[in-house]
């Protein structure tokens, strides 16, 4: 069974341009999550999607982020412009249920630097 | 704002050695608690978790913590390391109403010197 994945793997880009990434969850996995670890920080919370529904959103750092989950399958996370304070790894994890001892399942992540 | 902290971000042991990662939490109301690892160019891999059962959690390649109560604490050790153990180690916590929505520490890299 494969597990999540994310492409790309790394995105070097410009500040001011946009950039997307995406992540395919495991096959049948409703729920999906987006984390992001700015270099030497924790790894914060962005939001949750529940099929194609936005469940919690409390994480997103601002509007120029937008994620998307057309279809309740793979998701996208669009940064619109980049900022320099963007830069860091986005890792996105699926589960099967949303309980608490439900198991989410990780990515390796896209490492983000803006420039 | 209720959080997680991890003590060291870096700790070095000898192969064979103790492992002691350490993990405390923050709030009156213990939480779900849980260790995950990354190994390089790897996505985090859950290695044990506590939800409110037994104290003292086994978990995936010899691992295990305990949760203290007292200490508000969810330490991670190993007695014995092995090099493959090298890697970076997050504890992590869902608070009561959280869903699942996963506060993580800042992660510890554990360095195993032959």
């Amino acid at each position: 069974e494969a597990g999540v994945t994310q492409f790309p793997s790394h995105s070097v880009i410009e500040k001011g341009q946009t950039v997307t990434l995406r992540c395919d969850p495991i096959s049948g996995h409703d729920n999906l999550y987006w984390y992001r670890r700015v270099m030497g920080k924790e790894i914060k919370f962005l939001l949750h999607f529940v099929k194609e529904s936005k469940q919690d959103e409390s994480g997103m750092p601002n509007n120029r982020f937008l994620a998307e989950r057309t279809g309740g399958t793979y998701s996208t996370l669009k940064v619109q412009p980049a900022e320099l304070e963007d830069s860091g790894v986005y890792f996105c994890a699926s589960s099967l249920h949303q309980g608490v001892s439900d198991e989410q399942y990780f990515g390796p992540g896209t490492r983000l630097t803006v420039t | 704002a209720q959080s997680v902290t991890q003590l060291g971000s870096h700790v070095s042991v000898s192969e064979g050695a103790l492992v002691l990662l350490r993990c405390n939490y923050s709030s009156s109301v213990p939480p779900y608690l849980f260790w995950y690892v990354q190994y390089p160019n790897q996505g985090l891999q859950l290695l044990l978790k506590y939800t409110s059962a037994a104290t003292l959690v086994k978990g995936i390649n010899g691992f295990e913590a305990e949760f203290k109560k007292s200490e508000t604490s969810f330490h991670l050790t190993k007695p014995s390391a092995h090099m493959s153990d090298a890697a970076e180690y997050f504890c992590a916590v869902i608070y009561s109403g959280g869903y699942q929505k996963v506060t993580f520490g800042t992660g510890t890299k554990l360095q195993v010197i032959p």
